[in-house]
């Protein structure tokens, strides 16, 4: 079956611009969560969803981040006024639902903010 | 604090030698998984193999075996005659659950180079 997917793959945004990362999870898996990795880092948890309830937001940094699940299957991961510091790969995960199942990660999505 | 750490940053082997990357967490939990992904140079993260806190047995597959002992809080992985395909960075991770939330704490990661 298909994998997690995100697009766009690369997205290159002027300092300033608003954008929107898309991740559509492995059909059916209630889980789904968001990470930024720095190069050279492991991946750095920002939030996570329960179907369509956002249960935890402690990773994201700043109100300029927001992440939304409306119907409990895609999500979409919006920095607001990006800034150079938010360059970074973001990936997104989806698992079946129990805390001890593995993460199936998406290939990312490259940001980079001139 | 949860905390993973992989201390070896680099590690370059030629083929077909046996190479251990380390791992070593921090948690208060007494339920919790570790976890190793690889992400080869294509940059995507590719499942390992799942442990969980309860289970200390050691587990081989193929090449790859996984050593977790609880008493220094350690779960390292060793690959057997590694070949050039195994080069990339392998990331070890702690899952805990905190009420409602799950997440995946990972360490920074040991680049693997395996030279011909």
């Amino acid at each position: 079956g298909a994998g997690v997917s995100q697009s766009p793959r690369y997205k290159v945004t002027k300092r300033g611009q608003d954008v929107a990362l898309r991740c559509d999870p492995i059909s059916g898996h209630v889980s789904l969560y968001w990470y930024r990795q720095a190069l050279g880092q492991g991946p750095e948890f920002l939030t996570y969803f329960n179907y369509e309830a956002q249960q935890d937001k402690s990773g994201l940094p700043n109100d300029r981040f927001s992440a939304e699940r409306p119907e409990g299957s895609i999500s979409t991961l919006t920095i607001q006024r990006t800034e150079q510091r938010d360059s970074a790969m973001y990936r997104c995960a989806s698992s079946p639902g129990k805390w001890r199942d593995e993460q199936f990660f998406g290939p990312g999505t490259r940001l980079t903010v001139l | 604090a949860q905390k993973v750490t992989q201390a070896q940053t680099e590690i370059s082997v030629v083929e077909k030698e046996d190479v251990t990357l380390d791992c070593v967490y921090e948690t208060r939990d007494t339920t919790y998984y570790l976890f190793w992904y690889k992400q080869p140079p294509s940059g995507e993260l590719v499942f390992l193999i799942r442990r969980n806190s309860f289970d200390e047995q050691n587990e081989i597959s193929g090449r790859y075996s996984w050593n977790f002992q609880k008493s220094t809080s350690s779960f390292n992985f060793t690959i057997t005659a590694s070949q050039v395909v195994d080069s990339a960075v392998y990331f070890c991770a702690l899952s805990r659950r905190v009420d409602s939330s799950y997440k995946l704490i990972f360490g920074s990661g040991t680049r693997l180079l395996v030279r011909p």
